[in-house]
């Protein structure tokens, strides 16, 4: 099956600081998500991103699919965006999401 | 606003007393997924269905069941919850995920976390 790898797998992040998480993947895929997990383990939907580049306030997303990565840039980070960010992806082979182990991120006062 | 529901947040049962956990959405979306993630680890799917078609992932205990009256509920049943059973349990919809496209995006509800004593 496909492999999804996030790196770095923990960051620690000063208050305003700018920060770059990065998905790879091994096959061609029809859906990449990126989401937050808050600290109540509800999974936020932050990108629907299979290709191109999105952005959304202090968040933006960019998936170069022919290069399988993407990439989520979070700016002026705040300790609201602390949880952990999961990477996700489907194939076109079958419906089931196949997640990344996830980054850890703290953003520290 | 359109969303998925999940219902207890926090359920507390004993070792081998049957569960049930409940997920209602308002998005009309065909197929309801249940996943299971346990601390510190990436989502599990257990098994989905895509309108009445029941799909099991080949991993799944056989305690694990799942019921969909109708397009709106899809139930988790554990039949005999184990102290390896403690999780979150995760609900999520999308519509069609055979498709390209955003049809196949799927939303998460905000998930059950499940204690067995």
């Amino acid at each position: 099956g496909i492999q999804v790898e996030q790196s770095p797998p923990d960051l620690i992040l000063q208050e305003g600081a700018n920060s770059t998480l990065r998905c790879n993947f091994s096959d061609s895929v029809n859906n990449l998500q990126w989401f937050h997990q808050n600290p109540w383990g509800q999974l936020i939907n932050l990108f629907y991103i299979p290709s191109g580049t999105k952005q959304n306030g202090r968040l933006s997303a960019t998936t170069v699919a022919t290069e399988r990565y993407s990439l989520l840039y979070i700016s002026s980070s705040q300790t609201t965006d602390s949880g952990v960010y999961f990477c996700a992806v489907l194939t076109g082979a079958n419906s089931k999401l196949t997640f990344g182990k996830g980054i850890t991120l703290s953003v520290r006062p | 606003d359109a969303m998925v529901i999940q219902n207890p947040r926090y359920q507390v049962t004993q070792f081998g007393k049957p569960v049930t956990l409940s997920c209602s959405q308002t998005l009309n979306h065909n197929v309801m997924y249940w996943y299971q993630q346990k601390s510190s680890q990436a989502p599990k799917l257990l098994f989905h269905y895509y309108d009445k078609d029941f799909n099991n992932e080949a991993d799944t205990p056989d305690n694990f069941q799942s019921r969909r009256p109708n397009t709106s509920f899809c139930f988790l049943d554990i039949r005999s919850p184990g102290l390896g059973d403690a999780a979150m349990y995760l609900c999520a919809t999308s519509r069609d995920p055979g498709t390209s496209g955003g049809a196949n995006e799927q939303f998460f509800g905000p998930g059950t976390r499940l204690t067995v004593l």
